[in-house]
């Protein structure tokens, strides 16, 4: 069966850090990965998303960039953090290629930046 | 902007009551999903809905879809207070699934 892992669980980092998060599938090959961002309370904003290796799509510009090294990780990276990337990251994967059918979520990293 | 609104956005209703949430979109859809998140977790898919479906079930579940109108409901029966979470609905076309903002529900045991 398909999993999905997430890491860290949990992050606080000062401004201006660098970020680096780490999002893996097993059980399935050449998924559609996504990477989503969440303020408290509130729905899912598509960050990035990519259909295989090296193919990187960008949805909102930011100072936010992706990255997907292997067919199944997904990196999400800043040089600088600002305090309004702060929120919960979730990693998902999609069922279908070609498609965007049942996405299916990691367990999220909750990032605050101070 | 969002393809997919929720309505309501809070919800609290009594244990054994049905559970009522809509959902609304502006462009042509492949499907639509609805998904379940507990606070602080990912998210758990329900139910996909295909745009030639007008109605699906999944055990307490029942999904419709309105494509004249660019809506669909998503009606819990006999709620429990395990089904306290948030309820999003999401539209899928081409390689992107967009997500609404959810309605929060909250069953009181």
């Amino acid at each position: 069966s398909q999993t999905i892992h997430q890491w860290p669980a949990t992050l606080v980092q000062p401004v201006g850090s660098p970020l680096s998060l780490e999002c893996t599938v097993e059980g399935t090959s050449n998924p559609n990965l996504y990477w989503y961002r969440q303020a408290a309370g509130r729905g899912l904003q598509l960050l990035f998303y990519s259909i295989g290796i090296g193919q990187i799509s960008s949805e909102v510009p930011q100072n936010l960039s992706a990255s997907r090294p292997q067919d199944r990780q997904f990196i999400l990276s800043s040089k600088k953090l600002l305090l309004s990337d702060s929120g919960f990251y979730l990693c998902a994967w999609g069922g279908l290629a070609g498609g965007s059918e049942t996405q299916y979520f990691g367990p999220g990293t909750r990032l605050l930046v101070l | 902007s969002q393809q997919g609104e929720e309505d309501p956005q809070a919800l609290s209703i009594q244990e054994g009551e049905n559970a009522t949430m809509n959902c609304s979109y502006k462009t042509s859809i492949n499907n639509l999903q609805w998904y379940r998140q507990n606070s602080g977790r990912g998210l758990v898919h329900l139910i996909l809905i295909r745009s030639n479906e007008r109605e699906k079930h999944s055990g307490r579940l029942r999904v419709t879809l309105d494509t004249s109108k660019k809506s669909s409901s998503l009606l819990i029966t006999a709620s429990r207070a395990a089904d306290t979470a948030s309820y999003f609905c999401a539209t899928a076309g081409g390689f992107k699934t967009i997500f609404g903002a959810g309605t929060r529900l909250f069953v009181k045991a």
